[in-house]
């Protein structure tokens, strides 16, 4: 079965930093490219980030950009994204999803469970 | 700036059928954009319902089908049922890994 499930949320202080860690089973991980996508308090999903495949390739929400970076280790069939400069816009449940291939993002096919960051003093 | 639309909620009777529509701010919605959809229920997870305008993800019953209908994609259930409250959300995919999602619509079965 494909699964993803994601770690490393919590509680941080603004200006902080985390590295959010999603952990992929029942597929060949290299082989699909990855994608982060959050969800602000009772509000929709937005699109944060993606990466190919071989982890080559990286995008970046202009909200993002400068202060996150995603990145995978394919041997550890595991992506992750390192969040700096944290704000409190920034608070949201971070979902990372899975793309139908390599180097295509057409759409997420498999979702994980997401885990919550909260920025605040 | 993208600006993808969608109605912010909507309801049906059980047994009804309803179009959600997915545009955008500026310029038509095609195939191009390989629209997709994602339900999503309280405390849980997306689920992907349809992608690349109007094919099915696997288990999807097909009461649920994707079209583009004028210049908007759209998603119609049919005979809509009281599990089919969720709150719906559609996402555009802009070319050089970037996608765009709408604000999502909450649909109430009542």
């Amino acid at each position: 079965e494909v699964q993803l499930l994601e770690s490393g949320g919590g509680l941080v202080q603004p200006g902080g930093s985390l590295r959010l860690s999603c952990a992929a089973s029942g597929f060949t991980f290299s082989g699909y490219a990855m994608t982060w996508v959050r969800q602000t308090p009772g509000k929709g999903l937005e699109w944060v980030s993606s990466i190919s495949g071989s982890g080559a390739k990286t995008y970046y929400a202009d909200s993002v950009k400068g202060r996150f970076t995603i990145s995978r280790d394919n041997s550890k069939d595991t992506l992750y994204v390192q969040v700096n400069s944290l704000r409190a816009d920034d608070t949201a449940v971070y979902y990372c999803a899975k793309h139908p291939d390599v180097g295509s993002y057409y759409y997420m096919d498999v979702w994980g469970k997401g885990t919550t960051v909260t920025v605040s003093s | 700036q993208t600006v993808v639309t969608q109605e912010p909620s909507f309801s049906v009777s059980p047994g009804g059928t309803v179009t959600l529509t997915c545009g955008l701010s500026s310029g038509s919605v095609s195939s191009s954009y390989y629209p997709s959809w994602y339900q999503q229920t309280p405390g849980q997870a997306p689920r992907t319902l349809i992608y690349s305008t109007n094919t099915r993800s696997s288990g999807v019953p097909d009461r649920f089908s994707g079209s583009i209908l004028g210049n908007k994609a759209a998603l119609t259930i049919t005979g809509a049922q009281a599990d089919d409250e969720a709150d719906y959300h559609c996402v555009l995919y802009m070319g050089s890994g970037i996608s765009v999602f709408g604000g999502g619509t909450k649909l109430t079965v009542l």
